[in-house]
């Protein structure tokens, strides 16, 4: 157990609607990452989080966003959703950003199927 | 990019150790060298991680070339459960790890 949560753990959707995903990082972590997995792309890195700012964007779509709250939860909200985005989430976190030396836990990931 | 390069799968049989490869032949001086595996319907769980030295730990041992461009992931026996998609990822200055295709092992009873 990675100590990170990701809820939902499924979501089936329709194109055009919008979903928000959740994430609570592992008990001291302060950095939060996002990550979307589809078959033919791989890992893709979205964006990071650190102690409630947005520290890095990676390949996210603008119908995309992402949000660190002051308890530290991250929730990434995906809107107009096409079929496209049909793809497993991940979120991890760490303890600080930036350095090299530290370890990504991730959660068990969230199954977006659009239709 | 990823900055790293395996080999796309590799086989073993169960009990026998596995040697996975990964080149890194762009690492700066400051970049600590990780390896991450993703068993299916998980996330990618860390294994190792190293800068100069060999490392080892409950899960595996990680061998570093001396000039540091390659590095060798080591399960020393092989066990069904470790059939996974193995990552290795350089991680420097911004700190953001970029996951290639990463190598997929498969573990033969």
């Amino acid at each position: 157990d990675s100590g990170v949560t990701q809820t939902p753990k499924h979501l089936i959707t329709a194109t055009g609607q919008r979903v928000t995903l959740r994430c609570s990082p592992r008990s001291g972590d302060l950095s939060v990452y996002w990550y979307q997995q589809s078959l033919d792309q791989g890992l893709q890195f979205l964006i990071q989080y650190y102690n409630g700012e947005e520290r890095a964007k990676g390949n996210i779509l603008e119908r995309f966003s992402a949000q660190q709250f002051p308890d530290l939860h991250s929730e990434l909200n995906l809107s107009s959703l096409e079929l496209g985005d049909s793809a497993l989430y991940f979120c991890a976190s760490s303890a600080h950003p930036g350095q090299g030396n530290r370890a990504l836990h991730f959660g068990n990931g969230t199954r977006l199927t659009v239709t | 990019d990823a900055k790293t390069t395996q080999p796309n799968s590799m086989e073993s049989n169960e009990e026998e150790p596995v040697h996975l490869p990964c080149n890194h032949s762009t690492i700066s001086g400051t970049d600590y060298i990780h390896w991450y595996r993703q068993l299916p319907s998980q996330g990618p769980e860390y294994v190792i991680h190293g800068l100069t030295s060999n490392v080892n730990n409950r899960m595996a041992s990680l061998a570093i070339a001396e000039d540091r461009k390659s590095s060798t992931l080591i399960l020393h026996r092989a066990t069904l459960r470790d059939a996974a998609v193995y990552y290795c990822i350089r991680t420097g200055g911004s700190y953001i790890p970029t996951f290639g295709r990463g190598t997929s092992l498969i573990v033969h009873p």
